[in-house]
């Protein structure tokens, strides 16, 4: 059984920083890319960034550049979402998502139940 | 980046009717379109991708057709379980793009 476990999400200030995690099993971690996709409250889906399997290729939303650094360590299965400089309106609800076999681009076949990280004073 | 528009952005219907969402690209992406559905409270969960092609374990009542700019999620006749907000997402290129949702209700 596929399964993605966000952790590291809370209440954090303005400007500070904070990391995701997601911890994969039930498929060959280190075949596939990997992604994160946020919701904020009430609102739509909205990729965040994205990493291949072999970490050769990341990319990001623009909304996150220079601020956000994915990451992976294929011998813990584990994706990683090193977030910087926060502001309000990256408050949401974070997903870890599988993506498919090789490019970054591609759909979500699998995803986690996700982390929220609140942004606020 | 690609601009994903959704249509309509929510419908109100009966179990047992047919319902059609649409979705359009900004510019010609082949059939790099996916489709997810959200129940409220719960994580996406993959539908269609590649336009037209079943995730699997997905109800045969939905298909998925189109290709270019042009996209359509077809609900053969909704059942109770389909209540939810489905969006259309781009997997030609980053960044990838999702649809704004179109909210499936009860009528």
């Amino acid at each position: 059984e596929v399964q993605l476990v966000e952790s590291g999400g809370g209440l954090v200030q303005p400007g500070r920083s904070l990391r995701l995690s997601c911890a994969v099993s039930g498929f060959t971690f280190d075949d596939y890319a990997m992604h994160w996709v946020r919701q904020a409250p009430g609102k739509g889906l909205e990729w965040v960034s994205g990493i291949s399997w072999n970490s050769g290729r990341t990319a990001y939303a623009d909304s996150v550049k220079g601020r956000f650094t994915i990451s992976r360590d294929n011998a813990k299965n584990s994706l990683y979402l090193q977030m910087h400089s926060l502001r309000a309106e990256d408050t949401a609800l974070y997903y870890c998502a599988k993506g498919v076999l090789g490019p970054v681009a591609g759909h979500f076949e699998y995803w986690g139940q996700g982390t929220l990280v609140t942004v606020s004073s | 980046d690609i601009q994903m528009t959704q249509s309509p952005s929510s419908l109100s219907a009966f179990v047992g009717d047919r319902v059609t969402i649409t979705c359009r690209a900004s510019q010609s992406i082949g059939t790099y379109l996916n489709w997810y559905q959200q129940r409220p409270g719960k994580a996406p969960k993959l539908l269609i991708y590649a336009a037209s092609s079943f995730q699997s374990g997905v109800p045969s009542r939905f298909s998925g057709s189109g290709s270019g700019t042009d996209f359509t999620l077809t609900i053969s006749s909704l059942q109770p379980e389909d209540f939810a907000t489905y969006y259309c997402q781009q997997s030609f290129s980053t960044p990838l793009t999702f649809g704004g949702g179109t909210k499936v209700e009860i009528k």
